[in-house]
């Protein structure tokens, strides 16, 4: 059982524009959202994170969204270089639980 | 300050051998992960240790996957025997606690023939 979905596999993007990265979860206990990027043949790394407690946060050129009634959180990449080009997974967990739950993740190209 | 350190990077093994990968975590951190990432899919966690205590395992396939951490420190993941199934990347994470930011390692990639 899936209980974080990214529905788009692939987006490409011209540099300059904006980039968004779409998440949506199941599980209305989760409380702590964040996404990772990741290059090939490396580990995720840590981008940004949100509260449920919040609904957007932003950090440079990154923001995310949250939207909690319609368990629904986006990535805003502004503007996008190439050097975002990576796989991105949000991933989400709740305050009940230990494990963080990651979805499928979304390869992003930005064209130059 | 070091990342996570995992090895092998890579391994190629036939169905039904035994495999083992080894991890360092950050220096400091209380919490270990590892996931396994098929391809195509996000990190699947299989198991969570809180310094040497298992916090959760409720992922691992115990009749053929088998984990541990002595020390509280560093911790190794085995599978035996391997299935085809099993081919994936096996990530290591750590963490400071178990509602923190988690650091990966660059992970080792498996390949069951």
């Amino acid at each position: 059982d899936q209980q974080v979905k990214q529905n788009s596999p692939s987006l490409s993007v011209q540099e300059g524009r904006i980039s968004i990265l779409n998440c949506d979860y199941t599980n209305s206990m989760f409380d702590y959202f964040l996404w990772y990027k990741k290059y090939p043949a490396e580990g995720p790394t840590f981008l940004i994170s949100i509260s449920s407690i919040k609904d957007k946060n932003e950090d440079g050129r990154f923001t995310v969204f949250l939207n909690k009634s319609a368990k629904h959180l986006s990535l805003h990449i502004v503007p996008s270089q190439p050097g975002d080009s990576a796989v991105y997974f949000c991933a989400a967990s709740s305050n009940t639980g230990n494990q963080f739950y990651f979805g499928t993740g979304t390869s992003l190209t930005v064209i130059p | 300050e070091a990342g996570v350190a995992q090895s092998p990077r890579y391994k190629i093994i036939e169905k039904r051998q035994s495999v083992a990968f080894w991890c360092n975590p950050i220096s400091g951190h209380a919490t270990l992960y590892w996931y396994q990432q098929i391809l195509g899919q996000g990190p699947k966690l299989l198991i969570q240790f809180q310094n040497n205590g298992v916090v959760d395992d409720s992922q691992l396939p115990k009749d053929r996957f088998s984990a541990e951490r002595l020390k509280g420190v560093d911790s190794t993941l085995k599978i035996q025997p391997a299935k085809l199934e099993d081919s994936a990347v096996y990530l290591c994470a750590s963490s400071e606690g178990n509602y923190n930011e988690q650091f990966f390692g660059p992970g080792t990639r498996l390949t069951v023939l």
